[in-house]
């Protein structure tokens, strides 16, 4: 595989389940990003994971938990979500420290929360 | 907090013909990096171009093209003999430490043939 891969693709999931969301890279990066994609909203940043330690937290309700094991693995962990979370989470990844550089997406998890 | 602000919801170019997307933003920094990012139906984010705020030179990358104003917060992406493939949402993004981008809300760009 390569460049920068989500598990699952899409997942439909009930208010009180709990889930994980998976993003992988494969270039080397040292920061990986989760981002929220709404329908009517421009992407928000979620949280940002740099030499892994978390640098940003977005005002994320606490139901949305990452967890970064190493720099080419991150997961988004969700509990007790409410409908209007469904939406495109996407993961990016780029160089630490690199401003000007370019950030590499997944293709994003469509979830549903019912 | 920095904001980006894209105008326009949808925009619509005959191909060969050359299309111009609108991109402001607001910051009180004065180094930065502006970015348009290009996202196809159902298919992955990927940069189109970027420009550095200290540079006045305008960057340009094959067909794509970026009018930067630094006084007036103006950054656009001017897309020169359009082609089918370039049918896309269009993201401007705003980069000014180590948090990730702002994006601004995007432009939905149809090709007709």
């Amino acid at each position: 595989e390569t460049g920068v891969t989500q598990t699952p693709r899409h997942l439909v999931m009930g208010m009180t389940n709990k889930k994980s969301l998976k993003c992988e890279q494969h270039l080397g990066h040292n920061a990986m990003y989760w981002y929220k994609q709404s329908a009517k909203k421009p992407l928000e940043l979620m949280f940002v994971y740099s030499l892994e330690e978390r640098v940003e937290n977005n005002s994320v309700p606490s139901r949305f938990s990452p967890e970064c094991p190493n720099s080419s693995h991150l997961f988004l962990h969700l509990h007790t979500l409410q409908p209007e979370d469904s939406a495109l989470y996407l993961c990016a990844s780029s160089h630490a420290g690199d401003l000007r550089g370019e950030q590499y997406f997944g293709p994003g998890t469509r979830l549903t929360v019912t | 907090a920095q904001t980006v602000t894209q105008s326009q919801p949808e925009m619509s170019v005959q191909e060969a013909e050359t299309v111009t997307l609108s991109c402001t933003y607001d910051t009180s920094e004065s180094d930065y990096y502006l970015f348009w990012y290009k996202q196809p139906p159902s298919r992955q984010m990927i940069l189109v171009i970027r420009q550095e705020a200290y540079k006045q030179q305008n960057a340009t990358e094959n067909r794509f093209s970026v009018n930067f104003q630094k006084a007036a917060k103006s950054f656009s992406l001017k897309i020169s003999d359009s082609q089918l493939g370039d049918a896309a949402m269009y993201f401007c993004a705003y980069r000014g430490d180590l948090r990730g981008l702002r994006f601004g809300a995007g432009t939905r760009l149809t090709v007709k043939p």
